[in-house]
């Protein structure tokens, strides 16, 4: 089944210790993102990465480092959580834009909370 | 100015009506818009994509671009309770895809 998967699926954590969310799609796609939801302020991108070992800043990238050392995997980590990261975390994965789409397909969410 | 922006709603529709849902957007070279769906509780799921002014019928589903104007919109015809849910505009900038806040819409019995 082609899918995005993300793990944990839920977190609560303490301020400053380091934590690292995992994605990865078995979709082959090269095109990689993670989003932040927040009430109000809808779906935001924090990082990209248009292939292995290309990754860039998307809106809100403040706080947060990614890697993409292979192409299914894009982990998400937080090197020094603090409590303004509590939020709804989506990865998602697309294929190349040159093939007409920039169809976006979401894990089911990491729900973070930093105490 | 927001770059991608929508009404948050709600927007409450009887059922079997036409729901429309509108986002407006500050780049006028965008090329290419999308509107997703997400149930609360869920991930965002894509439901339409446009490329070219005019219209586009997909089901119960139609998109409808104007260029000129920098309007997207999607109308949702015979409104069914399962189509409540947030709907998301989205258009790239470069590389990155721009989400609006969304719209709550609600399908009444």
């Amino acid at each position: 089944e082609a899918q995005v998967t993300q793990n944990p699926r839920y977190l609560i954590t303490v301020t400053g210790k380091k934590l690292t969310v995992t994605c990865s799609q078995n979709m082959n796609h090269e095109y990689m993102s993670w989003y932040r939801q927040d009430p109000g302020l809808g779906l935001r991108q924090i990082y990209y990465s248009m292939n292995v070992e290309v990754t860039d800043k998307g809106d809100v990238p403040e706080g947060y480092k990614v890697s993409r050392k292979e192409k299914r995997n894009f982990p998400l980590i937080l090197e020094s959580p603090s409590p303004n990261q509590t939020s709804l975390y989506f990865c998602a994965s697309s294929p190349p834009r040159d093939r007409g789409e920039f169809e976006q397909f979401f894990g089911p969410g990491t729900r973070l909370t930093v105490l | 100015q927001k770059e991608v922006e929508q009404n948050s709603g709600p927007l409450s529709v009887p059922e079997g009506a036409i729901a429309s849902l509108n986002c407006t957007y500050s780049d006028r070279g965008s090329q290419s818009f999308f509107w997703y769906r997400q149930y609360s509780g869920k991930s965002p799921e894509l439901i339409m994509s446009i490329y070219s002014n005019g219209d586009k019928e997909d089901g119960r589903f139609t998109a409808q671009l104007n260029k000129a104007s920098q309007y997207v919109s999607l109308l949702i015809r015979d409104s069914q309770p399962s189509d409540s849910a947030t709907y998301l505009c989205a258009v790239p900038t470069g590389n990155k895809l721009t989400f609006g806040t969304g719209t709550q819409l609600k399908v009444e019995l």
